[in-house]
């Protein structure tokens, strides 16, 4: 079964600062993908950045960067020089080969981006 | 496209009553999940369509819960005689075919059952 574990509930830090995210996952699938998505307040999920699990290599987007090490099942997001309008839920989220695509989320973490 | 799109918006409702939701997903997606979220976790996976064809069912789809894509497009998720535990926001995604094609959500619907 899928599983996904955001430890942190809520993350204050202050604009400009860097924040991460971790995230650690679950699975007996050998090939899955592995996602972050954003909700802001208007709550629609926002797709950011997606990993498949042959591709440990890290990378960065722009301000968004991700960790991914299949040794300890993580697969952590940065958020460099934090601004206000970063301030959302983040979720991080599983999908495996064997399961139609179906999504297992995470409970998400509150970032708020103080000025 | 305007993406995924979900109505209502808000639906309040009182216990018993029955409900219907729409989604209309990317038009070119094959592919449509529907996903329930309660207030601080995240979206739980309800049911998911490949064209018409409902090909699973979370065990959280209690019999009340229908869900239908009849053509192929749009989709509608029922509840009949709803609770108060049915109170939540209900998120539609859709997705190209492939198991590792990012699924696209909509707004949502957000539920409350009086």
């Amino acid at each position: 079964a899928q599983k996904v574990t955001q430890a942190q509930t809520e993350i204050s830090v202050v604009e400009k600062e860097d924040v991460t995210l971790d995230c650690v996952y679950e699975t007996r699938d050998t090939t899955y993908y592995l996602f972050w998505y954003k909700q802001p307040p208007s709550g629609e999920l926002v797709f950011l950045i997606r990993r498949n699990s042959f591709d440990e290599q890290n990378e960065i987007s722009g301000r968004y960067s991700w960790n991914f090490q299949k040794s300890t099942s993580s697969f952590n997001f940065t958020i460099t020089a934090s601004q206000v309008v970063d301030s959302a839920v983040y979720f991080c989220a599983l999908s495996e080969a064997q399961g139609n695509n179906r999504l297992a989320f995470g409970k998400g973490n509150q970032v708020v981006v103080i000025p | 496209d305007t993406g995924v799109s979900q109505n209502p918006r808000h639906k309040i409702t009182k216990r018993g009553q029955n409900v219907t939701f729409r989604c209309d997903p990317i038009s070119e997606h094959n592919r449509l999940y529907w996903y329930r979220q309660t207030l601080g976790q995240g979206p739980e996976f309800l049911t998911y369509f490949q064209n018409e064809a409902q090909l699973e069912k979370s065990r959280l789809l209690s019999d009340r819960f229908s869900a239908e894509r009849p053509k192929g497009s749009f989709s509608t998720l029922e509840i009949q005689r709803t609770e108060q535990g049915d109170s939540a926001m209900y998120l539609c995604a859709s997705s190209e075919e492939g198991w590792d094609n990012e699924q696209f959500f909509g707004p949502g619907t957000r539920l409350t059952v009086l």
